[in-house]
């Protein structure tokens, strides 16, 4: 069976510090990944996405970023975090084999930037 | 992906059914609609999925109307625990590999 791991749970940073989160898919080849972000009380932002090795979409400009290394991980980075870089991100994948694939997320990882 | 509209927030009392209705009036010939759940802390989980008609399942049944500019779906006998997030996604992920999800509608259950 397909898992999602995503780590960690809860991050703690000072502002101007680098970011790096890791999501790793399991069970499955070629999937689609995604970041997202979701501030309190509001809905998921679409941050990247990712349809193969090496190939990034951006959704939104910020000072994050991501990679894909390999064909089941997906790194959300940064070189300086912001304030407002505070968050729950959460990292998810969909199947390429069939058209109307559903979405699987990780945890989630909650990011305090103080 | 179809541009979605949706309530913001729904309230409902134990033991009654919801129904939140989804419009999406630009929807393709080649998209699913999908409904995702979520919990405070958690990340979405899918909860139903159709095409045309009506689909149900153990958690939801989800009407779909001829023209399919719309959908609806439909939580029987809610309890306190049904209290979340719901999304309504419209796409094919073949053709579009965005996944954007609106802001979704906030279902609360009284007791």
């Amino acid at each position: 069976s397909q898992t999602i791991h995503q780590w960690p749970a809860t991050l703690v940073q000072p502002v101007g510090s680098p970011l790096s989160l890791e999501c790793t898919v399991e069970g499955t080849s070629n999937p689609n990944l995604y970041w997202y972000r979701q501030a309190a009380g509001r809905g998921l932002q679409l941050l990247f996405y990712s349809v193969g090795i090496g190939q990034i979409s951006s959704e939104v400009p910020q000072n994050l970023s991501a990679s894909r290394p390999q064909d089941r991980q997906f790194i959300l980075s940064s070189k300086k975090l912001l304030l407002s870089d505070s968050g729950f991100y959460l990292c998810a994948w969909t199947t390429t084999d069939r058209v109307e694939a559903e979405a699987f997320f990780g945890q989630g990882t909650r990011l305090t930037v103080v | 992906l179809a541009k979605t509209t949706q309530p913001i927030s729904m309230d409902s009392y134990e033991g009654q059914e919801v129904n939140i209705t989804c419009s999406h009036n630009n929807i393709a010939t080649n998209d699913y609609i999908t409904w995702y759940q979520q919990f405070p802390s958690q990340g979405p989980r899918f909860i139903i999925q159709g095409y045309k008609t009506k689909v149900t399942n153990e958690v939801a049944s989800l009407f779909i109307p001829a023209d399919r500019k719309s959908s609806t779906l439909s939580l029987p006998r809610v309890s306190l625990s049904d209290t979340a997030v719901y999304y309504c996604l419209v796409g094919d992920t073949w053709s579009d590999y965005k996944l954007s999800f609106g802001a979704g509608t906030t279902v609360t259950v009284r007791a």
